[in-house]
Protein backbone atom coordinates (compact mmCIF):
# COMPACT_ATOMS: atom_id res chain seq x y z
CA UNK A 1 0.00 0.00 0.00
CA UNK A 2 0.58 3.87 0.13
CA UNK A 3 3.18 5.02 2.25
CA UNK A 4 4.11 8.84 2.85
CA UNK A 5 6.77 10.69 4.84
CA UNK A 6 6.33 13.99 5.76
CA UNK A 7 9.32 16.36 6.77
CA UNK A 8 10.31 18.41 8.75
CA UNK A 9 8.62 17.40 12.02
CA UNK A 10 9.16 20.45 13.45
CA UNK A 11 9.45 23.71 11.33
CA UNK A 12 9.70 27.16 13.29
CA UNK A 13 10.20 30.49 10.75
CA UNK A 14 10.29 34.69 11.75
CA UNK A 15 7.08 36.22 10.75
CA UNK A 16 7.53 37.24 6.95
CA UNK A 17 9.79 34.15 6.47
CA UNK A 18 8.99 31.45 3.75
CA UNK A 19 7.99 27.86 5.28
CA UNK A 20 8.50 24.64 2.81
CA UNK A 21 7.24 21.16 3.96
CA UNK A 22 8.41 18.06 2.21
CA UNK A 23 6.22 15.18 1.06
CA UNK A 24 7.89 11.91 -0.48
CA UNK A 25 5.28 8.95 -1.42
CA UNK A 26 5.72 5.17 -2.55
CA UNK A 27 2.72 4.32 -4.98
CA UNK A 28 3.53 5.43 -8.29
CA UNK A 29 -0.54 5.38 -9.14
CA UNK A 30 -1.37 7.63 -6.59
CA UNK A 31 -2.82 10.85 -8.32
CA UNK A 32 -4.08 13.16 -5.82
CA UNK A 33 -2.59 15.03 -2.95
CA UNK A 34 -4.26 17.15 -0.89
CA UNK A 35 -2.91 19.32 1.96
CA UNK A 36 -4.56 19.48 5.61
CA UNK A 37 -4.01 21.94 8.22
CA UNK A 38 -5.12 21.02 11.94
CA UNK A 39 -5.12 23.94 14.57
CA UNK A 40 -4.47 22.72 18.37
CA UNK A 41 -7.52 20.90 19.21
CA UNK A 42 -9.43 21.56 15.77
CA UNK A 43 -10.17 18.53 12.87
CA UNK A 44 -7.80 18.90 10.18
CA UNK A 45 -9.31 21.12 7.48
CA UNK A 46 -8.60 21.41 3.60
CA UNK A 47 -5.95 23.98 2.73
CA UNK A 48 -5.14 23.29 -0.79
CA UNK A 49 -4.80 20.04 -2.99
CA UNK A 50 -3.26 18.93 -6.29
CA UNK A 51 -3.76 16.46 -8.72
CA UNK A 52 -1.23 15.10 -10.75
CA UNK A 53 -1.98 16.09 -14.48
CA UNK A 54 -0.47 19.59 -12.74
CA UNK A 55 2.94 20.31 -11.43
CA UNK A 56 1.97 23.35 -9.18
CA UNK A 57 -1.14 25.28 -7.86
CA UNK A 58 -1.40 28.61 -5.94
CA UNK A 59 -3.58 30.21 -3.86
CA UNK A 60 -2.91 33.75 -2.40
CA UNK A 61 0.28 32.83 0.02
CA UNK A 62 0.03 29.05 -0.40
CA UNK A 63 1.43 26.59 -2.80
CA UNK A 64 1.86 23.02 -3.64
CA UNK A 65 4.30 21.74 -6.65
CA UNK A 66 4.57 17.65 -7.67
CA UNK A 67 7.33 15.88 -9.08
CA UNK A 68 5.75 12.43 -10.52
CA UNK A 69 9.35 11.51 -11.44
CA UNK A 70 10.98 11.56 -8.05
CA UNK A 71 7.59 10.61 -6.29
CA UNK A 72 8.03 13.85 -4.18
CA UNK A 73 5.46 16.99 -3.51
CA UNK A 74 5.73 19.96 -1.02
CA UNK A 75 3.42 23.24 0.60
CA UNK A 76 4.92 26.54 0.37
CA UNK A 77 3.88 28.99 2.43
CA UNK A 78 5.36 32.56 1.85
CA UNK A 79 5.32 35.76 4.35
CA UNK A 80 4.39 33.23 6.62
CA UNK A 81 2.09 35.09 9.55
CA UNK A 82 1.72 33.64 13.50
CA UNK A 83 -2.15 32.65 12.34
CA UNK A 84 -0.62 29.92 10.09
CA UNK A 85 1.15 28.38 13.11
CA UNK A 86 -0.23 24.84 13.26
CA UNK A 87 0.03 21.08 12.32
CA UNK A 88 -0.07 20.66 8.55
CA UNK A 89 -0.66 17.31 6.83
CA UNK A 90 0.30 15.48 3.60
CA UNK A 91 -1.70 13.08 1.94
CA UNK A 92 -1.42 10.90 -1.09
CA UNK A 93 -4.30 8.80 -2.78
CA UNK A 94 -5.67 7.42 -5.71
CA UNK A 95 -8.25 8.93 -7.36
CA UNK A 96 -11.32 6.60 -7.80
CA UNK A 97 -14.23 4.64 -5.59
CA UNK A 98 -11.71 3.40 -3.03
CA UNK A 99 -10.32 6.22 -1.94
CA UNK A 100 -7.89 4.81 0.46
CA UNK A 101 -5.53 8.39 1.56
CA UNK A 102 -2.45 7.74 3.37
CA UNK A 103 -1.80 10.99 5.24
CA UNK A 104 1.82 12.17 6.46
CA UNK A 105 2.95 12.12 10.01
CA UNK A 106 2.54 15.68 9.78
CA UNK A 107 4.51 19.23 10.38
CA UNK A 108 4.54 21.16 13.15
CA UNK A 109 5.30 24.48 11.95
CA UNK A 110 5.69 27.37 14.50
CA UNK A 111 5.95 31.40 13.38
CA UNK A 112 7.23 33.47 15.52
CA UNK A 113 6.35 37.46 15.56
CA UNK B 1 -18.37 23.97 9.64
CA UNK B 2 -17.51 21.52 7.67
CA UNK B 3 -20.53 20.09 7.47
CA UNK B 4 -19.36 16.80 9.10
CA UNK B 5 -20.90 16.35 12.56
CA UNK B 6 -19.88 13.56 15.79
CA UNK B 7 -21.22 12.99 18.95
CA UNK B 8 -20.15 12.79 21.64
CA UNK B 9 -17.34 15.70 21.59
CA UNK B 10 -15.95 14.35 24.89
CA UNK B 11 -16.19 10.81 26.39
CA UNK B 12 -14.46 9.40 29.58
CA UNK B 13 -14.42 6.18 30.76
CA UNK B 14 -12.68 3.68 32.11
CA UNK B 15 -10.88 0.58 31.12
CA UNK B 16 -12.42 -2.58 29.90
CA UNK B 17 -15.88 -0.37 29.23
CA UNK B 18 -17.59 -0.16 26.14
CA UNK B 19 -18.53 3.25 23.84
CA UNK B 20 -19.87 4.29 20.75
CA UNK B 21 -18.94 7.43 18.57
CA UNK B 22 -21.17 8.74 16.36
CA UNK B 23 -20.78 10.52 12.61
CA UNK B 24 -23.57 12.03 10.26
CA UNK B 25 -21.69 13.07 7.50
CA UNK B 26 -22.03 16.20 4.87
CA UNK B 27 -25.45 16.38 3.03
CA UNK B 28 -25.16 13.83 0.06
CA UNK B 29 -21.66 12.23 1.26
CA UNK B 30 -21.71 8.66 0.75
CA UNK B 31 -18.06 7.75 2.09
CA UNK B 32 -17.60 7.76 5.78
CA UNK B 33 -14.14 7.41 7.06
CA UNK B 34 -12.77 7.08 10.79
CA UNK B 35 -9.44 8.33 11.47
CA UNK B 36 -7.67 8.02 15.24
CA UNK B 37 -5.39 11.05 16.42
CA UNK B 38 -2.86 10.16 19.71
CA UNK B 39 -1.36 12.96 21.33
CA UNK B 40 1.01 14.94 19.07
CA UNK B 41 0.61 11.99 16.21
CA UNK B 42 -0.07 11.96 12.70
CA UNK B 43 -3.54 10.94 11.52
CA UNK B 44 -4.16 7.07 11.40
CA UNK B 45 -7.01 5.65 9.28
CA UNK B 46 -8.89 3.04 11.11
CA UNK B 47 -11.84 2.43 8.34
CA UNK B 48 -13.76 3.46 5.54
CA UNK B 49 -17.29 2.60 4.29
CA UNK B 50 -19.37 3.58 1.14
CA UNK B 51 -22.59 3.64 1.29
CA UNK B 52 -23.52 0.96 4.15
CA UNK B 53 -20.44 -1.29 3.17
CA UNK B 54 -17.05 -1.48 4.26
CA UNK B 55 -14.82 -0.07 1.68
CA UNK B 56 -10.85 -0.29 3.22
CA UNK B 57 -9.39 -1.10 6.20
CA UNK B 58 -6.83 0.33 7.70
CA UNK B 59 -4.79 0.04 10.97
CA UNK B 60 -8.14 -0.92 13.17
CA UNK B 61 -8.13 -3.24 16.07
CA UNK B 62 -9.96 -6.02 16.41
CA UNK B 63 -12.01 -5.00 19.75
CA UNK B 64 -12.77 -2.07 17.45
CA UNK B 65 -16.17 -2.34 14.78
CA UNK B 66 -17.35 0.10 13.05
CA UNK B 67 -20.99 0.33 10.66
CA UNK B 68 -22.91 2.76 8.40
CA UNK B 69 -26.72 3.13 8.54
CA UNK B 70 -29.13 3.31 5.82
CA UNK B 71 -29.37 6.59 6.37
CA UNK B 72 -25.95 7.12 5.98
CA UNK B 73 -24.54 8.06 9.67
CA UNK B 74 -21.72 6.00 11.30
CA UNK B 75 -20.99 4.56 14.49
CA UNK B 76 -17.27 3.32 15.79
CA UNK B 77 -17.53 0.90 18.42
CA UNK B 78 -14.78 0.51 20.90
CA UNK B 79 -14.44 -2.76 23.26
CA UNK B 80 -12.52 -3.57 26.17
CA UNK B 81 -10.84 -0.22 26.05
CA UNK B 82 -6.98 0.04 27.24
CA UNK B 83 -5.60 3.26 28.21
CA UNK B 84 -3.43 3.69 25.26
CA UNK B 85 -7.05 3.84 23.36
CA UNK B 86 -7.34 7.68 24.71
CA UNK B 87 -7.13 9.45 21.60
CA UNK B 88 -9.02 12.20 19.02
CA UNK B 89 -11.36 10.22 16.82
CA UNK B 90 -12.08 11.97 13.97
CA UNK B 91 -14.70 11.36 11.06
CA UNK B 92 -14.39 12.52 7.56
CA UNK B 93 -16.47 12.33 5.32
CA UNK B 94 -16.58 12.84 0.73
CA UNK B 95 -18.87 12.25 -1.93
CA UNK B 96 -17.47 8.43 -2.79
CA UNK B 97 -17.40 9.08 -6.10
CA UNK B 98 -15.79 12.12 -7.17
CA UNK B 99 -12.31 12.55 -8.83
CA UNK B 100 -10.62 13.66 -6.15
CA UNK B 101 -12.79 12.40 -3.58
CA UNK B 102 -11.35 15.35 -0.96
CA UNK B 103 -12.32 14.57 2.64
CA UNK B 104 -14.06 16.80 5.10
CA UNK B 105 -13.48 15.81 8.89
CA UNK B 106 -16.02 16.58 11.74
CA UNK B 107 -15.00 18.45 14.81
CA UNK B 108 -13.58 15.01 16.21
CA UNK B 109 -14.25 13.36 19.95
CA UNK B 110 -11.55 13.14 22.40
CA UNK B 111 -11.92 9.59 24.29
CA UNK B 112 -10.30 9.95 27.94
CA UNK B 113 -9.67 5.81 29.24
CA UNK B 114 -9.07 6.11 33.34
Amino acid sequence: GENVEQHPSTLSVQEGDSAVIKCTYSDSASNYFPWYKQELGKRPQLIIDIRSNVGEKKDQRIAVTLNKTAKHFSLHITETQPEDSAVYFCAASIMGDNNDMRFGAGTRLTVKP
Amino acid sequence: DSGVTQTPKHLITATGQRVTLRCSPRSGDLSVYWYQQSLDQGLQFLIQYYNGEERAKGNILERFSAQQFPDLHSELNLSSLELGDSALYFCASSVGLARPDTQYFGPGTRLTVL
